[in-house]
């Protein structure tokens, strides 16, 4: 079984900063690693996956995340945060082979101008 | 490309009333995934489907929960009765098979009275 922990609850960071939001999952079988970005009463979207190779994963709106299997991490980042940028984020596990999703229970970026 | 579809957007009911949620997938999607979220909490899958076949519903609580995926296509989601503590946001995603992207509907939320 696999179970992802989101360290920080809440991230209020200022425009044009930069951001990086925490992920560490456990895991006993290799894993595929997701975020998502929830924008308020919107479904879920996917912003970047690791399935396997390169370590550092870009995705959509900038993010990028590094998977770090010693560390068991998978911290997404952004070098320089939008007002649009605000939403919820959560990251996500899978074992490999499996869409069997686990998530985390979110962090939410605020932006301030 | 029209997105997974999910009516009603948000629905007010009183305890110990029956309600029942809809899904249309993405065209051409084979495996349906119906999520409860709860607020401030990631979601969390209670029943997948591969075509019409439920092959995960070990988190789905059998007792008032029940779905059904006919012809492989649209979806429901019904509670019998409903209880305070299902107020939640019920999330529908679709994937064109078990190992792809998922891709999620806008939710119903749920508010039991």
């Amino acid at each position: 079984a696999q179970s992802v922990t989101q360290l920080d609850s809440q991230v209020p960071v200022f425009e044009e900063a930069p951001v990086e939001l925490r992920c560490n999952y456990s895991s006993s079988v290799s894993v595929y690693l997701f975020w998502y970005v929830q924008y308020p009463n919107q479904g879920l979207q996917l912003l970047l996956k690791y399935l396997s190779g390169s370590t550092l994963v870009k995705g959509i709106n900038g993010f990028e995340a590094e998977f770090n299997k010693s560390q068991t991490s998978f911290h997404l980042r952004k070098p320089s945060v939008h007002i649009s940028d605000t939403a919820e984020y959560f990251c996500a596990v899978s074992g490999q082979g499996a869409q069997k999703l686990v998530f985390g229970q979110g962090t939410r970026l605020t932006i301030n101008p | 490309e029209a997105g997974v579809v999910q009516s009603p957007r948000y629905k007010i009911i009183e305890k110990k009333q029956p309600v029942a949620f809809w899904c249309n997938p993405i065209s051409g999607h084979n495996t349906l995934y119906w999520y409860l979220q709860n607020l401030g909490q990631g979601p969390e899958l209670l029943i997948r489907y591969e075509n019409e076949e439920a092959v995960d519903d070990s988190q789905l609580p059998k007792d008032r929960f029940s779905a059904e995926r006919l012809k492989g296509v649209d979806s429901t989601l019904k509670i019998q009765p409903a209880e305070l503590g299902d107020s939640a946001v019920y999330l529908c995603a679709s994937s064109l098979n078990r190992v792809s992207e998922q891709f999620f509907g806008p939710g119903t939320r749920l508010t039991v009275l």
